[in-house]
């Protein structure tokens, strides 16, 4: 299997805490996506990095990219309880608009 | 951003029966759709890519004859789940790319599909 893995698998934190999730991939990427999930419903696109991009800001979203050690991280600052959701990193590869899904991180926020 | 819908939000059906499932592309066109399988608390699995006006790309591993697959127009797509079985419960989801070239996609917000 192509897909990657992510850590950790399920997080709970304090709103106004950070959340950071991690995404691991096996392959070469032309880019790399984060995809927000709220539970029972479609995908919401939140950050796209490309392969020769470090690192990328969007609001309280931080995003890096390491492709020497295939892997990428998403940083949610002061996190809301609106934030518990389950995160998707996503690669892409080559031609064809295909996208491998990671395992997925299930955050939790608490008030 | 644009908008893909799904028809129906859930169903249920009884085992034996066939599902058709519509994902529709409301403001742009779409000459590409993929369609998802995701199991509870699992990732999403790419079960085939939709063309429109030509066959479906099955991935490896998904029945064709189960799972059939027409492109009718720039933005309609439908799965016919054939003959549904109990194990073929599940959340399915479509998506069509952007036409940014970074294969950013939009995606449907699912149907819930019970066999009983």
């Amino acid at each position: 299997s192509q897909q990657g893995e992510e850590d950790p698998q399920a997080l709970s934190i304090q709103e106004g805490e950070n959340a950071t999730m991690n995404c691991s991939y096996k392959t070469s990427i032309n880019n790399l996506q984060w995809y927000r999930q709220n539970s029972g419903r479609g995908l919401v696109h939140l950050i796209l990095i490309r392969s020769n991009e470090r690192e990328k800001h969007s609001g309280r979203l931080r995003v890096t990219l390491d492709t020497s050690k295939k892997s990428s991280s998403l940083l949610i600052t002061a996190s809301r309880a609106a934030d518990t959701a389950s995160y998707f990193c996503a690669t892409g590869t080559g031609g064809g608009n295909k996208l491998t899904f990671g395992t997925g991180t299930q955050l939790k926020v608490e008030l | 951003g644009a908008v893909v819908s799904q028809h129906p939000s859930w169903v249920i059906c009884k085992s034996g029966t066939s599902v058709k499932i519509e994902c529709r592309s409301l403001d742009f066109q779409a000459t590409t759709m993929f369609w998802y399988r995701q199991f509870p608390k699992q990732s999403l699995m790419l079960m085939a890519t939709s063309n429109e006006g030509s066959k479906a790309t099955y991935e490896q591993g998904v029945e064709k004859d189960k799972f059939l697959i027409n492109h009718a127009s720039l933005t309609l797509s439908t799965l016919t789940v054939t003959s549904a079985h109990p194990e073929d419960s599940s959340f399915y989801i479509c998506s069509a790319p952007s036409d940014s070239g970074d294969n950013e996609q939009f995606f449907g917000p699912g149907t819930r599909l019970t066999v009983l």
